[in-house]
């Protein structure tokens, strides 16, 4: 049973371009919550998507934005990068049934802003 | 807004002896509290949680206990092993019908068990 897989593993990047993050979730969950997380610091939460829509939403500009496809694998994209998003960028699983929300992470993108 | 807490940020420990690291949560509200483990260069590995309902969980050396009250739970590891250093956050969040919430985490624990 595969679990939550990231790609690509390491991103580097200049001011002002654009990038795509992609994620698939554990197999046979729905819901797929992304997080950024700066070096020393905790997982801040960016947006969830559960059934093709973002549901809930963190404390993140525009400029970051996402999808989820049929088969709930899903894509953040930031655009107008900065410095400032240098970042490991992890994505979380979870299923939306029963009496749990265990959320399960993948390795992260590692991306670096120059 | 909502909050988490988590101290000591680092903590060293002789193998064998025990871990102990605790986190305040602020929103009342909050009803699941997850721990994590990360080691350096991967995405955080669930190590053991607990739900509002109940006041411990052990799962072999690991130990969590949940304080409603004063809005505190805290991880245990006993009988430490060199292969425990990593960092370790603490996380709350809500579960309401049926919706995966948001995790709140805090700001991580490094800890290092010494040979």
């Amino acid at each position: 049973d595969a679990g939550v897989t990231q790609s690509p593993t390491h991103l580097i990047k200049t001011r002002g371009q654009q990038v795509t993050l992609r994620c698939s979730p554990k197999s046979g969950h729905d819901t797929v919550s992304w997080y950024q997380q700066a070096l020393g610091q905790g997982p801040q939460f960016i947006f969830q998507y559960y059934e093709e829509e973002e549901r809930q939403r963190g404390n993140f500009p525009d400029r970051f934005s996402g999808h989820q496809f049929p088969n709930y694998s899903s894509e953040l994209n930031v655009n107008a990068l900065l410095l400032g998003d240098s970042a490991l960028y992890l994505c979380a699983s979870s299923l939306v049934a029963g009496e749990t929300d265990t959320q399960y992470f993948g390795p992260g993108t590692r991306l670096t802003v120059l | 807004g909502e909050n988490v807490e988590q101290h000591p940020s680092t903590l060293s420990v002789q193998e064998g002896d025990s871990a102990v690291i605790k986190c305040t949560y602020s929103d009342s509200a909050s009803n699941y509290f997850p721990w994590y483990k990360q080691e350096l260069g991967k995405g955080p590995q669930l190590i053991i949680d607990i739900r509002s309902n109940v006041g411990e969980k052990k799962d072999q050396r690991i130990a969590v206990t949940l304080n409603k009250t004063a809005k505190h739970f805290s991880l245990h590891i006993t009988e430490t092993q060199p292969e425990d250093s990593a960092v370790y956050f603490c996380a709350a969040s809500k579960w309401l019908d049926g919706n995966t919430d948001k995790l709140i985490f805090g700001t991580g624990t490094r800890l290092q068990v010494f040979p």
